[in-house]
């Protein structure tokens, strides 16, 4: 099982909607969470970060906490073609593990 | 701030050759990462240093790989004698905190 899952995608959504990205993290002890944008060819930019339940909003983006669950997601409202990149889920416990990214596509 | 530097940007060696790569992070930032992404392996972590010191090197896949931390500014990965395995782009992260990191803008290493 791998420590940090996510959907590969590719997801796509016309433009506009609303962006749906899940990921779910299996060490109960993780303390910190993390999603990175990376647009192919580039480096991991760093677009959220959460550390308690609940949900955390950053202009069009909001991020989301359940640790009962172990799931963390992040919605992107009103997508824009701009946002079309892959999505790397980040949980840290005892060290930094990444997810294997999901690849979102906003088609104009 | 200028960010995360990594050099160099581009490398291309031949199998057998030894590979430097050199990072240096964010002034201010104690943290720093080494990672290596891969279309098959994603992102993996290869060592973290705090305050300039190894924390973990578990990630690091041989003995062939090295990385050092001779100052607060300055870090280096070396890669020797360098596979055809070891093609990937290798990321160096800066944090002030070990938690939230700041990527530099990598380095593409070819070996044929």
């Amino acid at each position: 099982q791998k420590e940090v899952e996510q959907n590969s995608g590719p997801l796509s959504v016309p433009e506009g909607a609303i962006a749906s990205l899940n990921c779910t993290y299996s060490d109960r002890g993780s303390q910190s969470f993390f999603w990175y944008r990376q647009y192919s060819g580039k480096s991991p930019e760093l677009i959220m970060s959460i550390y308690s339940n609940g949900d955390k909003e950053d202009g069009r983006f909001t991020a989301q906490l359940n640790k009962a669950s172990q799931y963390v997601s992040l919605l992107i409202r009103d997508s824009q073609p701009s946002d079309s990149a892959t999505y790397l889920c980040a949980v840290r416990g005892n060290d930094m593990r990444f997810g294997a990214g999901t690849r979102l596509t906003v088609k104009p | 701030d200028a960010g995360v530097i990594q050099s160099p940007r581009h490398e291309v060696t031949e199998m057998g050759q030894e590979v430097t790569l050199r990072c240096k992070p964010i002034s201010g930032h104690n943290s720093l990462f080494w990672y290596r992404q891969t279309m098959m392996r994603g992102l993996e972590l290869l060592i973290y240093f705090n305050n300039n010191v190894p924390i973990d090197d578990s990630g690091m896949p041989e003995d062939r790989f090295s990385a050092k931390m001779p100052n607060a500014s300055f870090s280096t990965l070396k890669i020797q004698p360098s596979e055809p395995r070891d093609s990937a782009v290798y990321f160096c992260a800066s944090s002030p905190t070990a938690h939230e990191q700041y990527f530099g803008p990598g380095t593409r290493l070819t070996v044929t």
